[in-house]
């Protein structure tokens, strides 16, 4: 049963710190998103990958946010510095193509104190 | 602008008793209409997609159909198992990639 998974499931740091979450997209999937999901937002869209290269992170705070995809089997969201309304769960998800269907993974609970 | 409205926000219902949530978008070109589960402390967990107006899909007690402004999630005969989240979503438009609602919070009560 294949399925994008997430690491750590949950995350508690302070302010300041670094913080790195990692995603293992469906194996044969060519796309990769990082979404955030609050109460208020709903999910945004923070980046997207398609072949590892980035297409879009218009989403994602320059200042203090980055992604990667080191290669095929990881990609990577880093915070540095993190803030308290930085906290959120954020989401990987995996597919075929940017408007295809996206299956995503369990997500990263993020508590910045 | 493209985007992605759902209705109601929340829905309470009594087991058995059927009901619809609304998914209504404007997008320029449309190129699938996704439904999504939402249970909570998980990720989406895929239901539908629709491509063209007059599809209807149909898992279990649930149906999706389609027009060209908008989707119904129709639940037949609601169980407590169905309470979750449903998410919309379509993709299409001036956005490369999917535009999601805000989601409906479904609880069925016993």
């Amino acid at each position: 049963d294949a399925r994008v998974t997430q690491t750590p499931r949950h995350k508690v740091t302070e302010m300041g710190q670094e913080v790195t979450m990692r995603c293992q997209p469906i194996l044969g999937h060519n796309t990769v998103f990082w979404y955030r999901q609050t109460m208020m937002q709903g999910l945004e869209l923070l980046a997207y990958f398609r072949n590892r290269a980035p297409l879009d992170d218009s989403g994602m705070p320059k200042d203090r946010f980055s992604a990667e995809m080191p290669d095929a089997t990881l990609a990577t969201l880093k915070i540095q510095p993190s803030e308290p309304r930085d906290s959120a769960v954020y989401f990987c998800a995996s597919g075929l193509g940017s408007t295809d269907t996206q299956y995503f993974g369990p997500g990263t609970r993020l508590t910045v104190l | 602008e493209d985007q992605v409205t759902q209705s109601p926000e929340a829905l309470r219902l009594q087991e058995g008793e059927s009901s619809s949530l609304n998914c209504s978008y404007t997008v320029s070109g449309l190129r699938g209409l996704f439904w999504y589960r939402q249970d909570p402390g998980k990720g989406p967990e895929f239901l539908f997609t629709l491509y063209s107006a007059g599809e209807e899909k149909e898992k279990e007690r649930l149906k999706a159909t389609l027009t060209k402004k908008e989707s119904f999630l129709h639940i037949t005969a609601p169980k407590p198992e169905d309470s979750a989240t449903y998410l919309c979503a379509v993709g299409g438009g001036s956005q490369g990639n999917l535009i999601f609602g805000k989601g409906t919070k479904l609880s069925v009560k016993p």
